[in-house]
């Protein structure tokens, strides 16, 4: 069962544009939803999270909107950089576990 | 990586035979966990402990099993190989506070031929 679901599965950007990643989630128990970064070769890492209560989180370039009625959250990279490639993951939080979604490999076209 | 580490890195072997993968952390993290990373999937939970000999069954547990003796130990074993369990297997920690934040592992590459 698949309680987080992610678009797109690949994405191109140019240097400087704006990266969005859609995700949608089933499950109302989360209590928070955080993004990983994963860089080819390396684990996953905690790159921005959000608390269901809250809007919008803004750390940087890297926003994350959450819309709780539609159960839907996004990450959006502004500005976005050649150094942001990476995959992507979103993903909700509760009781101590973690279920990701099924990641979004970016590439920024210089 | 947040004084993680795994072993073997990378390890191939043949089909039926038993596998066991090592997580060791050095930041007295309470929670542990075991999660495969495939094409497609995401990262998918097979484990996970919540304290010494406290383990329960993850999203996709069927073939594995797990053991923790020592709080900074994690130890994934196949009992069986499968070529289906050919994949990338990542240890993570976290601490009770922000469950939300794990710290992954470099990754074992397993190739069951």
């Amino acid at each position: 069962q698949q309680q987080v679901k992610q678009s797109p599965q690949s994405l191109i950007v140019q240097k400087g544009g704006i990266s969005i990643i859609n995700c949608a989630y089933e499950n109302t128990a989360f209590d928070y939803f955080p993004w990983y970064q994963q860089f080819p070769g390396k684990g996953p890492a905690l790159l921005i999270a959000i608390r269901p209560d809250v809007s919008e989180k803004k750390e940087g370039r890297f926003t994350i909107s959450f819309n709780k009625s539609a159960k839907q959250f996004s990450l959006h990279i502004m500005d976005s950089q050649p150094g942001d490639s990476a995959t992507y993951f979103c993903a909700g939080s509760s009781a101590s576990k973690i279920i990701f979604g099924s990641g979004t490999r970016l590439s920024i076209r210089p | 990586d947040a004084g993680i580490t795994q072993s073997p890195r990378h390890k191939v072997t043949e089909t039926g035979t038993p596998v066991t993968l090592r997580c060791h952390q050095t930041e007295n993290h309470r929670y542990m966990y075991w999660y495969r990373q495939d094409p497609g999937h995401g990262l998918r939970l097979i484990h996970y402990s919540y304290g010494v000999k406290d383990t329960d069954k993850g999203e996709v547990s069927d073939g594995y099993s797990v053991s923790r003796s020592k709080t900074e130990d994690f130890l994934l074993t196949l009992e069986s190989a499968t070529s289906s369990q050919t994949s990338v297997y990542f240890c993570a920690i976290s601490e009770l506070t922000r469950e939300y934040e794990q710290y992954f592992g470099p990754g074992t590459r397993l190739t069951v031929t």
